[in-house]
Formats: structure tokens, C-alpha cells, sequence
């Protein structure tokens, strides 16, 4: 099993440049997140998805837009990059029915805006 | 506003010694906290956690204690070990959906 993985692994972009950030699990979890991890901020929810067909809103949403393609798979899209957006992303996926709420995260990607 | 805080940015303590991380929160209905550790360059991996019904959860090396009148959770490490050395993160839900996290303490523990 690979757990959570993600691509690409480091992007650059230029300022206004879109792109998608792709993530995948194969540990049949319903709910997947998507975070981004700041210096000094810790990890902060940018959107989530509590089961197939469903997404809402995170603390950070704005700027991306996200789709639940299917249950493995939840993307992340920066319509148009601003350096504010400079930052590593994660996702994560976890089974809500479990005891112990715990995510399993990906490697996450490094994200720069120029 | 930071709904869940860990004051200490770092944290430095002797091989074999007890490790204390504590964390704050703010937000009387999280009913669900839980502590990751990270290594760089690699995503958080969950270590323990524990329900707002209890005050205490232990796992190995690793227990959790809860305060919820003085809104404040701590993990203790006995022994702590080299390994160990790495960010620890504190998160909290509120019903498993939404998780806030805080800012992390890098824990070095030397041999």
C-alpha cells in the first residue's frame, strides 16, 4: 500500500499561472483534506472533503477550488498563483467511523510563487 | 485567532529523561485532540490521541493528558530517545471534520 501520495513533489510558478495539485489514497477513507503548512502558522485546513461527491470549506479556502474526482482522489487547483500561495501542501485522508479520527498524510508538495 | 497554540517553539532534553510537550486550546467544543510528529521533508504521522471524555490515554513510550477546565493537553515521552527528535504538532476537532492545528514544537533530544 502507498498510503497518501501526491504530485508533483516541488513546483514553481509565476505569478497568475494556474495549476492543480494532485492526491491520491489507497486506504478506502471516506474523508480526505487538503493543508497547507506555513512558517510559524502550523498546518491550516484549506478545504475538505467528508465523503465522495462532498467538499466544504476549511479555515484558508480562499484562492483554490478543489474536486473529490472519486473516493481515492482529491485535487487542489490555484486558478491564478499569487506569492501569498508560496507554501508546502498536504493532504491527508482519515476514516471518520474509526476511534481515533487520526490522518494519514502525504509527503506533501513544496509550492513556490515568483 | 490560533484556536490551539503550543507556546514552546523548541525543546531540548537529555537521552533517557522525560520529554513534556503541552498545548492550548481555546474552543470548549473540540471534543477530539490529537498530537503528530514530523520529520522534514515528510508529511505528519499520527502518534496519539485522545476523546474529550477522558483525561488520560497511553501508548508505550508516549501518554497524552488532558485538562479540559484549564482547556490544556500535554504529551509526555519516557524515555525519550534520539528517534524522537522531530516537530510534534497538536490538533483538535470537533466532531472529526474540522481539525485545527498548532504551530508546533521541535523536540531535539540529545544522547
Amino acid at each position: 500500500n502507498a498510503g497518501v501520495t501526491q504530485t508533483p513533489k516541488f513546483q514553481v510558478l509565476k505569478t497568475g499561472q494556474s495549476m492543480t495539485l494532485q492526491c491520491a489514497q489507497d486506504m478506502n477513507h471516506n474523508s480526505m483534506y487538503w493543508y497547507r503548512q506555513d512558517p510559524g502558522m502550523g498546518l491550516r485546513l484549506i478545504y475538505y472533503s467528508a465523503s465522495e461527491g462532498t467538499t466544504d470549506k476549511g479555515e484558508v479556502p480562499n484562492g483554490y477550488n478543489v474536486s473529490r474526482l472519486n473516493k481515492r482522489e482529491f485535487s487542489l487547483r490555484l486558478e491564478s498563483a499569487a506569492p501569498s500561495q508560496t507554501s508546502v501542501y498536504f493532504c491527508a485522508s482519515s476514516e471518520r467511523q474509526g476511534a481515533t479520527h487520526e490522518q494519514y498524510f502525504g509527503p506533501g508538495t513544496r509550492l513556490t510563487v515568483t | 485567532d490560533q484556536q490551539v497554540k503550543q507556546n514552546s517553539p523548541s525543546l531540548s532534553v537529555q537521552e533517557g529523561r522525560i520529554s513534556i510537550l503541552n498545548c492550548d486550546y481555546t474552543n470548549s467544543m473540540f471534543d477530539y485532540f490529537l498530537w503528530y510528529k514530523k520529520y522534514p521533508a515528510e508529511g505528519p504521522t499520527f502518534l496519539i490521541s485522545i476523546s474529550s471524555i477522558k483525561d488520560k490515554n497511553e501508548d508505550g513510550r508516549f501518554t497524552v493528558f488532558l485538562n479540559k477546565s484549564a482547556k490544556h493537553l500535554s504529551l509526555h515521552i519516557v524515555p525519550s530517545q534520539p528517534g524522537d527528535s522531530a516537530v510534534y504538532f497538536c490538533a483538535a476537532s470537533i466532531t472529526g471534520n474540522q481539525f485545527y492545528f498548532g504551530t508546533g514544537t521541535s523536540l531535539t533530544v540529545i544522547p
